[in-house]
This record gives structure tokens, sequence and C-alpha cells, in this order.
């Protein structure tokens, strides 16, 4: 049982570049969210999803976009990369009756 | 607005002793979970303990305990015996039950630092 896996660990980008972040959970969860953490701060929501083909907006959604085609998928788009957009990205997940949610290992994002 | 406040960026113990981490949070919601996460070097986020807010006695686990205070919206983390390996940052946050959105509210952090 993986859990919630994501790629890249780790991605240097030039600005203006593109990328997807991928996030995958094999625990057949309903919910899934995409945070990015900033250095010396705690997790700021960028988008969520309650099911597949369903997203929204969270807290910080400028300059991302999301899609949710499948239950097990959920990657974040991000365009026109810009050097704000540094910053350590987590996927999560959790079942729509509990409120445990769990983490991937994080992404490492670099925009120089 | 929903916030979490950790007023301690920085904290260090002793091998072996107690410590207390504190949290206050503020949300105009009655139905809500707490928890406190901890993230190692590895930056992995994982979950140390949840508290459910209409639950009045406070959870426990192992060397970690919290005290609640729903009046108070305040809600402390106290690791006994503390370990080499409890070195992490630790983060407070809530979600609100019920909400569309059901994600975390963290705060800033506080990073602890365990000294032989």
């Amino acid at each position: 049982n993986a859990g919630v896996t994501q790629t890249p660990k780790f991605r240097i980008l030039k600005i203006g570049q593109s990328m997807t972040l991928q996030c995958t959970q094999d625990m057949n969860h309903n919910y899934m969210y995409w945070y990015r953490q900033d250095p010396g701060m705690g997790l700021k929501l960028i988008y969520y999803s309650v099911g597949a083909g369903i997203t929204d907006k969270g807290e910080v959604p400028n300059g991302y976009n999301v899609s949710r085609s499948t239950t097990e998928d959920f990657p974040l788009r991000l365009e026109l990369a810009a050097p704000s957009q540094t910053s350590v990205y987590f996927c999560a997940s959790r079942d729509g009756l509990a409120f445990t949610q769990y983490f991937g290992p994080g992404t490492r994002l670099t925009v120089l | 607005a929903q916030t979490v406040t950790q007023s301690q960026p920085e904290m260090s113990v002793q091998e072996a002793e107690t410590v207390t981490l504190s949290c206050t949070y503020d949300t105009s919601e009655n139905n809500y979970y707490l928890f406190w996460y901890k993230q190692p070097p590895s930056r992995q986020m994982i979950l140390v303990i949840r508290q459910e807010a209409y639950k009045q006695q406070n959870a426990t686990e192992n060397r970690f305990s919290v005290n609640f205070q729903k009046a108070a919206k305040s809600f402390s983390l106290k690791i006994s015996d503390s370990q080499l390996g409890d070195t992490a940052m630790y983060f407070c946050a809530f979600m609100i039950y019920g909400g569309s959105q059901g994600n975390l509210i963290f705060g800033k952090g506080t990073k602890l630092s365990v000294k032989p």
C-alpha cells in the first residue's frame, strides 16, 4: 500500500517555464488537496477536489491549475513559473467520512 | 477569519525531559477537529495526535498528550520523555467538520530541538 505518492521530488524551473506535479493515491479517497509550504510558514491550500471531475480553489490558487479525471490522480499544473512559486508542494488525501489527511512526501520546486 | 497561532517559533529541551508546545486558534464554527503534525528534516508530514472538538477528554498517544481548552481556543501539545527523534517542526492545525472543503488550516510551526 503506497499511500500518497508525488513526483518529482525535486525540480528547478526557469522563469516562464511550465510543469505538472503529479499526485496519486491508492486508498480510494474522494477528497484530495494541494498545499504549498513557504519557508518558515505552515501549509496553505492551493486547490482541492471532492471527487473525480470536481475541483475548487483554495486560499492561494493564482498561477496554478488542477484536474481530476480519476479518483486516484490529482495533478497540479504550473503555467508560466515565477520566483514566487518557489516552495515545497504537498498533496494529501482523505476519505470523505474520516478526518485524517494522508500526505505525500512533497515536491521541492525552485524557480530561477 | 480562521487562523492558527503558534507563539513559539523555536524551543529546545533536554533528552528525557518534558516540553509543551502552545497553539491557539480562531474559528466561529462549533464542529471541528484539531491536529498536531510533525515534520522532520525529511519533510514528510506525520500525524502526531488528533482531538475531536466535541470531546472533553484530552487525547493521548503514548508520550504525546494534548491540553484542549475549547472556551479559550487553546490546544497545546505535551511531549514527555523527549527523545532525539522528536527533533522536528511541529504544526498545529484544525479542520472544520462538515464543510465542503475539509482542508487543514495550519499554524506557522514550532521548531523543536531535543538536546542530548
